[in-house]
């Protein structure tokens, strides 16, 4: 059972441009959350999401930044017009529909830099 | 709303000593805590959490964390350090005030082991 994906691994954007950054949860999970490490600091709550669902986005910037989880494909976060302080690691977890004891599975993460 | 504390961005050990990663949280409810290991440029994985069995909980690597709800701690042991055990360790609390449930993590303590 492959564990939670996410691509690419590091992305490289000029400011101004977009970030798409992709998350295949684990086989069998419905539920989605996106986090951001900025340097030196710990894991921040974006969103989280279900099939065709946006459950609860408190933790999301109110411009720019955008996140959606289709009923077939992977989960997008998108960062629109990419400033210098988007530069982070963004990490995708994933959960069955009904977890147990709320335990999430974590990717390996996307690096985004803007220059 | 649920939050987490953790004493110290920085703990260095020698190797064979004891390790001690501090960790308080707040919780209105029974909280489930969790505490996660990050080595470098990788993504997180999960060392043991809690659940409201055991106060004593036992996870990978030989680390252990001691629930005490009196002292609303719940602090991550392991009584002989090696040099792999040298990464980011992140103390977490589930939060389900939004219908769902997120992580909310503290901001990491960053372990040294010196030989």
């Amino acid at each position: 059972n492959a564990g939670v994906m996410q691509n690419p691994r590091h992305l490289v954007r000029r400011r101004g441009q977009e970030a798409r950054l992709r998350c295949s949860p684990m086989k069998g999970h419905s539920h989605v959350y996106w986090y951001r490490q900025l340097p030196e600091e710990g894991l921040k709550f974006m969103v989280y999401l279900q099939k065709e669902n946006i459950i609860d986005e408190s933790g999301m910037p109110k411009e720019r930044f955008s996140a959606e989880f289709p009923k077939e494909g992977p989960s997008i976060l998108r960062i629109q017009q990419v400033v210098r302080g988007d530069s982070a690691a963004y990490f995708c977890a994933s959960s069955p529909p009904r977890p147990a004891e709320d335990t999430q599975y974590f990717g390996p993460g996307t690096r985004l830099t803007v220059l | 709303a649920q939050s987490v504390t953790q004493l110290g961005s920085h703990v260095s050990v020698s190797e064979g000593a004891l390790v001690l990663l501090r960790c308080n949280y707040s919780s209105s409810v029974p909280p489930y805590l969790f505490w996660y290991v990050q080595y470098p440029n990788q993504g997180l994985q999960l060392l043991l959490k809690y659940t409201s069995a055991a106060t004593l909980v036992k996870g990978i690597n030989g680390f252990e964390a001691e629930f005490k709800k009196s002292e609303t701690s719940f602090h991550l042991t392991k009584p002989s350090a090696h040099m792999s055990d040298a990464a980011e360790y992140f103390c977490a609390v589930s939060d389900h005030s939004a219908g769902g449930f997120k992580t909310i993590f503290g901001a990491g303590t960053r372990l040294f082991v010196k030989a």
